[in-house]
């Protein structure tokens, strides 16, 4: 156990729902991490947090994806109308600062049937 | 090509062997993190590299700035090294990590 915990730990869910997941990092970590990772894959940077600010994204964010930390602390990650590409592994991750290990969640597994 | 290549992608070795897992990057980095993946997902930090050597039980890792290159080393294998090992690089001026595709080990008893 990291420190870092994942809700729920499995999702299932039809084409077209949505979802949203959440993540509670290290209490004292002020940066927080999304990352997806599909099968036989390494994971990929969704996006990322200092303090409540999402300062980086990247273009696999689509305008389906949605993440927010609204008060430093706890953060979510939402899907709208999901698709069958987006079933993968969604982790998160927290550290202390830019240079710092990362401490990583047991993830949350989500298949889109 | 990707940013970051691991080396090789799956290992079988036998128990009390000595491990070599390389990766090489071809960006301009801030650090290098080594990661171990059991199968159910759990990612566990092993290090964080920005300059020359670590050591931490019979775990050793390398890099090479230079030459874009590092190493994870693993004396004495045992069954329970038995996991995914995953290299990834911290791209310099962004929080972005960007990984490698893992490396397979299965040790033997």
């Amino acid at each position: 156990d990291t420190g870092v915990s994942q809700d729920p730990r499995h999702k299932i869910t039809k084409r077209g729902q949505n979802v949203t997941f959440r993540c509670d990092p290290i209490s004292e970590h002020n940066r927080l991490y999304w990352y997806r990772q599909t099968l036989g894959q390494g994971p990929e940077f969704l996006t990322y947090f200092q303090n409540e600010a999402q300062l980086e994204k990247s273009r696999l964010l689509s305008d389906r994806f949605s993440a927010e930390r609204p008060k430093g602390s706890f953060s979510t990650l939402e899907i709208q109308r999901t698709e069958q590409g987006d079933s993968a592994m969604y982790l998160c991750a927290s550290s202390l600062g830019t240079l710092t290990e990362q401490y990583f969640g047991p993830g949350t597994r989500l298949t889109v049937t | 090509k990707n940013e970051v290549e691991q080396s090789p992608q799956n290992l079988t070795a036998q128990e009390g062997e000595f491990i070599t897992i390389n990766c090489s990057y071809s960006v301009g980095i801030s650090a290098l993190h080594w990661l171990q993946q059991h199968p159910g997902g759990g990612i566990v930090s092993l290090f964080m590299l920005s300059s020359g050597k670590k050591k931490h039980g019979r775990l050793i890792a390398t890099i090479n700035i230079q030459e874009k290159h590092s190493s994870l080393h693993i004396t004495a294998s045992h069954p329970r090294d038995s996991a995914v090992y995953i290299c990834a690089v911290k791209k310099g001026g962004s929080e972005k990590l960007v990984f490698g595709k893992g490396m397979k080990l299965t040790v033997n008893p």
